[in-house]
């Protein structure tokens, strides 16, 4: 049982280039999201899915676009980097889509870096 | 949104002495409270959480009180060992909410 599983774990990436980062977990989770992690400023919810074909905005959703054709699968698209994208990224998933509760999974973090 | 204020940033505590980490949130109807805890290089991990019917909540070293009046909740940590050293974040969901918002850490050193 891998969790929650990021690749890459570490991306140098030019202005204008495009990436994706990509999400898998082997927990069955109806519930996926991605946070940017900087300092100071705590994990800061991108996207989420309660479940395959269905996403949604967070707080900080512009430059970033995400699909979920699978329920095992969330990729994360970087359109154009800029350099306020560098950032530690992370994927979590969770049981259940219940509203008060469930614990977040999270992967080991990408490091991008835009240069 | 859901505003979550988390203090202090950075603490230092000698070896077997109390942490205590505060976190204040907006929205009154937030109903889930959870703690998670990062070390370093790695993803944040569940530590304890406490729902909106519950005050308090303990599991071995650690406990987190809830106080929905005031709309603040803490993390205690007893006996503190080096292994405890770590960023701490809070966490709040809100009624008919999927998303946690996040405090922006606390980052604990353990002393020897």
């Amino acid at each position: 049982n891998a969790g929650v599983t990021q690749t890459p774990k570490f991306q140098v990436l030019k202005t204008g280039q495009s990436m994706t980062l990509q999400c898998a977990q082997d927990m069955n989770h109806e519930y996926m999201s991605w946070y940017r992690q900087d300092p100071g400023m705590g994990l800061r919810l991108i996207h989420y899915s309660v479940g395959a074909g269905i996403t949604d905005q967070g707080e900080v959703p512009n430059g970033y676009n995400v699909s979920r054709s699978t329920t095992e699968d969330f990729p994360l698209r970087l359109l154009s980097a800029a350099p306020s994208q560098t950032s530690v990224y992370f994927c979590a998933s969770s049981y259940t889509r219940r509203t008060n509760t469930g614990e977040l999974f999270f992967g080991e973090g990408s490091r991008l870096t835009v240069l | 949104g859901e505003n979550v204020e988390q203090h202090p940033s950075t603490l230092s505590v000698q070896e077997g002495d109390s942490a205590v980490i505060k976190c204040t949130y907006s929205d009154s109807a937030s109903n889930y409270f959870p703690w998670y805890k990062q070390e370093l290089g790695k993803g944040p991990q569940l530590i304890i959480d406490i729902r909106s019917n519950v005050g308090e909540k303990k599991d071995q070293r650690i406990a987190v009180t809830l106080n929905k009046t005031a709309k603040h909740f803490s993390l205690h940590i007893t006996e503190t060992q080096p292994e405890d050293s770590a960023v701490y974040f809070c966490a709040v969901r809100g009624a008919g909410s999927y998303q946690l918002t996040f405090g922006k850490g606390t980052k604990l050193s353990v002393i020897p």
